[in-house]
């Protein structure tokens, strides 16, 4: 178990809705990043949060938003979604910003219709 | 952009074999790699580690090779065990860029009892 949970672990939705993806990182931990993992995919690098605010950004779609909240978990919002966007969608947390000594959270599973 | 390849998509050894699993990267600024492994239905655990001043590390059962000169990395698996059949992802960070993790698309490895 590597402290990271998220939440819910499978998602059911139709194309065109708006989903809501929930992170919490280990304890001390200030960053949050999130990754998409498509079938047989490596993982993708979506966005990074430090302590509330953006630090990094990598290959996230417009249609997709996150934030951190004041006791540090974050949210993914995915919108008007598309079949593609069915995924694993991982969190991970880590002490610093570096990206250094990230861990894990189990993913929550995302099938679009 | 940082990219970060595997030479072999499946690896399959005998129990009690060594295993080795390669990567290779292109950003020679990238100054962290790690090695997760990923069991079917779970998220990236972390391995090892290792930061480029170094060209290898020792952990238990797991080394890693690092040889910046051919940006080239490694995952070696001292007598490899069942439990050790997962999805292997090098990943690697640059600090010249965004604080985050580049992931190669990964390798399976496959232990033969």
């Amino acid at each position: 178990d590597s402290g990271v949970t998220q939440t819910p672990k499978h998602l059911i939705t139709a194309t065109g809705q708006r989903v809501t993806l929930r992170c919490s990182p280990r304890s001390g931990d200030l960053s949050v990043y999130w990754y998409q993992q498509s079938l047989d995919q490596g993982l993708q690098f979506l966005i990074q949060y430090y302590n509330g605010e953006e630090r990094a950004k990598g290959n996230i779609l417009e249609r997709f938003s996150a934030q951190q909240f004041p006791d540090l978990h974050s949210e993914l919002n995915l919108s008007s979604l598309e079949l593609g966007d069915s995924a694993l969608y991982f969190c991970a947390s880590s002490v610093g910003a570096g990206g250094y000594e990230q861990y894990f959270g189990p993913g929550t599973r995302l099938t679009v219709t | 952009g940082e990219s970060v390849g595997l030479h072999l998509p499946t690896l399959s050894v005998q129990e009690g074999d060594n295993s080795i699993i390669n990567c290779a990267y292109s950003n020679s600024a990238s100054d962290y790699f790690i090695w997760y492994k990923q069991e079917s239905g779970k998220g990236p655990q972390f391995i090892i580690d290792i930061r480029s001043n170094m060209d290898k590390r020792q952990g238990q059962r797991v080394t890693v090779l690092l040889n910046k000169t051919v940006k080239h990395l490694s995952l070696q698996i001292a007598a490899t065990q069942p439990g050790d059949s997962a999805v292997y992802f090098c990943a690697e960070v640059s600090q010249t860029g965004a604080n985050n993790l580049f992931f190669g698309t990964g390798t399976r490895l496959t232990v033969i009892p």
